[in-house]
Parts: C-alpha cells; structure tokens; sequence
C-alpha cells in the first residue's frame, strides 16, 4: 500500500521569508503523480502544485515550487516570500490508481 | 464556472440516525471521490464514481455506508445508523477525467453524531 509521510506537524515563517515543508512517500508504481494542497481553516481543500512523476523538471506556480527527488521519493515544497494568507495545513498527496492517498498534514503558520 | 458543492455543510445526528450528505460535482466531470477526514488528518478515500459507476468502494469502513450516483452527476453518501465514530469531514472531490487527474475538493460536511 502507498503511503505518505510528513514529518512536520507544525511550522511557522515569518512574513516575506521562505519555509519548505517536507514530504516522503513510498509507491512501486512507475507513473503517478504528487500534489501538495492547502487547507485554511475553511475548510476548502485547494490545489497548489502538481508534479507528474515522469518529468524531470520541478514544477513552479508563482512563489511555490516544488524539489521532486525521484530514487529519494522526496517531494518537498518550498513558499517563497511567505504571505499571511499561506496560513492554512498543507497537504502532500500522491495517486494510487485513481484514487490519492494524503499525508497527515503541516499545519504552516506565517507570523507578521 | 462553479466548483464543487456539498449539502448541507453542518450535520448533527443523534447516535442511530441515517443521515445523507449530497455532492454537486463540476458539471462535466467524469470522476466523482468522497473521502473522509478526521479532526486533524489527512482526508482517507471513500469511494470512486466514474460517471454512474461505482469503480472503487474499498474504502467504506462498514455497510452502513452507501454511495451512489444515479445519473453521472449528483452524488450522495448515505450512513446508515450513524455511530459516534462517525463524526468526521466528508469531502467530495471530482475530477474531468478518469486516470490520475487532479482533484477539485467542495467545502465539506461536517458531521457530528452526538
């Protein structure tokens, strides 16, 4: 069974800083995908970045970006010029079929 | 367009009671996932539609649990006799297409079974 790790329960950033947060898991399958989502105490769960296993090149949205480290199973995401919007618990996810399979989260706090 | 919706987004059930929460899916949008997510954890996955079909119900922790999607669209999720234990955020997600797509999450139901 596929299974995702975050080590990180809890993390604070100043604001305008850089925070990584850190994700492992473990898979035998050749394709898949890796997703990291966020979710504000809302409740909505939102996408944030995707990175398809194959490509090489991490993936980038504005000031989110991506070290995928394939033979490690490493999918780290670094936030870059941290905003107090990006308070919220950061899920790393990946696909199981069809279906995905999430770690137990990072709970980001940016402090002003 | 609009995004995935859920109803109702509050839920109390005294212990016993069925209860059944509904998902509006992106119009569209082939594959419909319910997932369950206990207070501070990550969602666990349910059950997968791919349009009418229920492809995937291994999640479903017991038979008191019942999902379905008649049409393609609209789904709900049914508990059957809730039990404290039962109390978590049901999330409904979809997605256009049926392998490894992203996943368009609603707001969730609340569900608290006293």
């Amino acid at each position: 069974a596929q299974t995702v790790t975050q080590s990180q329960p809890e993390m604070s950033v100043q604001e305008a800083e850089t925070v990584t947060l850190s994700c492992t898991y473990d898979t035998s399958e050749n394709n898949y995908y890796l997703f990291w989502y966020k979710q504000p105490p809302s409740r909505q769960m939102i996408l944030v970045i995707r990175q398809e296993a194959y490509k090489q090149q991490n993936a980038t949205e504005n000031r989110f970006s991506v070290n995928f480290q394939k033979a490690a199973k490493s999918f780290s995401l670094k936030i870059s010029d941290s905003q107090l919007g990006d308070t919220a618990m950061y899920f790393c996810a990946q696909t199981s079929g069809s279906r995905l399979t999430f770690g137990e989260g990072t709970q980001l706090t940016v402090n002003p | 367009g609009a995004g995935v919706s859920q109803s109702p987004r509050y839920k109390v059930a005294k212990r016993g009671q069925d209860v059944a929460l509904r998902c509006d899916p992106i119009s569209g949008h082939v594959s419909l996932f319910w997932y369950q997510q206990a207070l501070g954890q990550g969602p666990e996955f349910l059950t997968y539609f791919q349009n009418e079909a229920q492809l995937d119900k291994s999640g479903l922790p017991s038979d008191r649990f019942f999902a379905e999607r008649p049409e393609g669209s609209v789904s709900t999720l049914k508990i059957q006799r809730t039990q404290q234990e039962d109390s978590a955020v049901y999330l409904c997600a979809s997605s256009l297409g049926t392998f490894q797509e992203t996943q368009y999450f609603g707001p969730g139901t609340r569900l608290l079974v006293l």
